[in-house]
C-alpha cells in the first residue's frame, strides 16, 4: 500500500551519526505516529502528532526527536545513534471517523517500515 | 504502565482447524480493540476491530470481547497456510489521546 511511505527502507550507520527517517502519507490523515519494533517486544510508541503544531512524547522518546513539517510529513531523527537503537521503525497514520465511538480513530495504518542498523 | 498481554506462542495448528488467539489488557477505560496481522518483515495490517462486548465476525475471522474480564480474542476458522503470521493485539488507552498499546504478538503457523 503506497498511501504511507517511508524512506529509507534500510539504513546501516555508525554509532554517533545523525540519522533522519522520513514518513509521507497521501491519506489526508491528521494523526501520525512513530513506532519501533524489536523482536519479542511488539510495537512501542516513540512520538505522535495530532496536527502540524502538535508533538507528543510516547513511551520511549529518549534519544529521538521529531518534526511535523506538514500534515503529510512526519520525520524521526536520531541525533547521535547508538547500537540499541537498531530496530525496525514504523510510521503510522489515523483519522477520526464519524458515526462510531470516539476512540475508533485509533484505527492506524502503517507504512512499510525502515530497518535501521547502528554499528 | 498499561499492559497488553498475549499468549506467547508460537502456536501451530493444522490446515482447516480453528486457531484461537488471546489477549488480556489492564486499562479498564479502554474502548477499542484491534487485531493486526504482520507477515515476517512486513508492516502490521489491520484485520479486525471491536468495541462492543460480544462477537464480531468478518469472513473466517471472529473477534470476541469481554470488557468485564478485560479479555479479547481472535478466532480464525478454516485456517490456511497463508494465515501463518504474527498477530498483534492493540488496545486504546483511557487518556484523551487514546493511544494504542500493542501486545508482543503471537506467532501462528498453519501446517499444510
Amino acid at each position: 500500500d503506497a498511501d504511507v511511505t517511508q524512506t529509507p527502507r534500510n539504513r546501516i550507520t555508525k554509532t554517533g551519526k545523525r540519522i533522519m527517517l522520513e514518513c509521507s502519507q497521501t491519506k489526508g490523515h491528521d494523526r501520525m505516529y512513530w513506532y519501533r519494533q524489536d523482536p519479542g517486544l511488539g510495537l512501542r510508541l516513540i512520538y505522535y502528532s495530532f496536527d502540524v503544531k502538535d508533538i507528543n512524547k510516547g513511551e520511549i522518546s529518549d534519544g529521538y526527536s521529531v518534526s511535523r513539517q506538514a500534515q503529510a510529513k512526519f520525520s524521526l531523527s536520531l541525533e547521535s545513534a547508538i547500537p540499541n537503537q537498531t530496530a525496525l521503525y514504523f510510521c503510522a497514520t489515523s483519522h477520526p471517523r464519524s458515526g462510531v465511538p470516539p476512540s475508533s480513530y485509533n484505527e492506524q495504518f502503517f507504512g512499510p517500515g525502515t530497518r535501521l542498523t547502528v554499528l | 504502565q498499561k499492559e497488553v498481554e498475549q499468549n506467547s506462542g508460537p502456536l501451530s495448528v493444522p490446515e482447516g482447524a480453528i486457531a484461537s488467539l488471546n489477549c488480556t489488557y489492564s486499562d479498564r477505560g479502554s474502548q477499542s480493540f484491534f487485531w493486526y496481522r504482520q507477515y515476517s518483515g512486513k508492516s502490521p495490517e489491520l484485520i479486525m476491530f471491536i468495541y462492543s462486548n460480544g462477537d464480531k465476525e468478518d469472513g473466517r475471522f471472529t473477534a470476541q470481547l469481554n470488557k468485564a474480564s478485560q479479555y479479547v480474542s481472535l478466532l480464525i476458522r478454516d485456517s490456511q497456510p497463508s494465515d501463518s503470521a504474527t498477530y498483534l493485539c492493540a488496545v486504546d488507552s483511557s487518556g484523551s489521546a487514546r493511544q494504542l498499546t500493542f501486545g508482543s504478538g503471537t506467532q501462528l503457523t498453519v501446517l499444510p
